[in-house]
């Protein structure tokens, strides 16, 4: 079956650490992998994506590229902000059958930034 | 401006009271999904509709019923809500033309008593 793995949180570092947060996935066929971002109080919004192996994704500062080999898509920032505290998802969606869209996600890294 | 509306954001419900959570979108996505939020578990898709009239089970179903009746709309319906469907709920919706967005809703946070 499909499924997401994230590193285990909560992740505490300081202003203009460098940050990873891995994710690695179990899919069958060639899915589409994403990063979608949970600030306090909201909805969760798109980071960045990558449809196919070797694309890499990027947003805001925040890059992952997509390791077929490895089945991995791991974030990064080379230097993060306060601003960046949030719960972090990643999410793959099956290569795409009879338009079948759901996404699977990761349990979730919640990511605080302390000045 | 491109965006998913629910409503409530938050309610607060006894056990066996019926309760619709709404949503809405302004984009002409043909997909909607509902999804349930619990800690350590991620997001887990509840159902999904493809187009209007048509929907279908997601992973974690029982208990939820769904209409699509218009495009735009897509209510989330609890006949008999019990304590394990206290939950953070997000509505999605997507276009199907090539590899598109899935956005989100701001939630819906549920507390069955």
């Amino acid at each position: 079956g499909n499924s997401v793995t994230q590193m285990e949180g909560p992740v505490t570092l300081s202003e203009e650490a460098f940050l990873t947060i891995n994710c690695t996935y179990t899919a069958t066929g060639y899915p589409s992998l994403f990063w979608y971002v949970q600030y306090p109080g909201e909805g969760l919004q798109l980071l960045l994506k990558a449809t196919k192996a070797d694309d890499k994704g990027s947003n805001k500062g925040f890059e992952a590229t997509y390791r077929k080999e490895t089945t991995s898509f791991h974030l990064e920032k080379g230097s993060v902000q306060v601003s960046d505290s949030a719960v972090y998802f990643c999410a793959l969606r099956p290569y795409i059958i009879q338009g079948a869209q759901k996404l699977v996600f990761g349990q979730g890294t919640r990511l605080t930034i302390n000045p | 401006e491109a965006q998913v509306t629910q409503n409530p954001r938050y309610l607060i419900t006894v056990t066996g009271k019926k309760l619709t959570v709404t949503c809405s979108q302004n984009m002409n996505h043909e997909y909607m999904s509902w999804y349930r939020q619990d800690p350590g578990l991620g997001l887990r898709q509840i159902y999904y509709s493809m187009n209007v009239e048509v929907t279908d089970k997601g992973d974690v179903p029982e208990g939820y019923k769904v209409s699509r009746k218009e495009k735009r709309n897509f209510p989330l319906i609890l006949e008999s809500p019990s304590p394990n469907q206290t939950s953070l709920y997000f509505c999605a919706s997507q276009g199907l033309a090539g590899v598109e967005t899935q956005y989100f809703g701001p939630g819906t946070r549920l507390l069955v008593l």
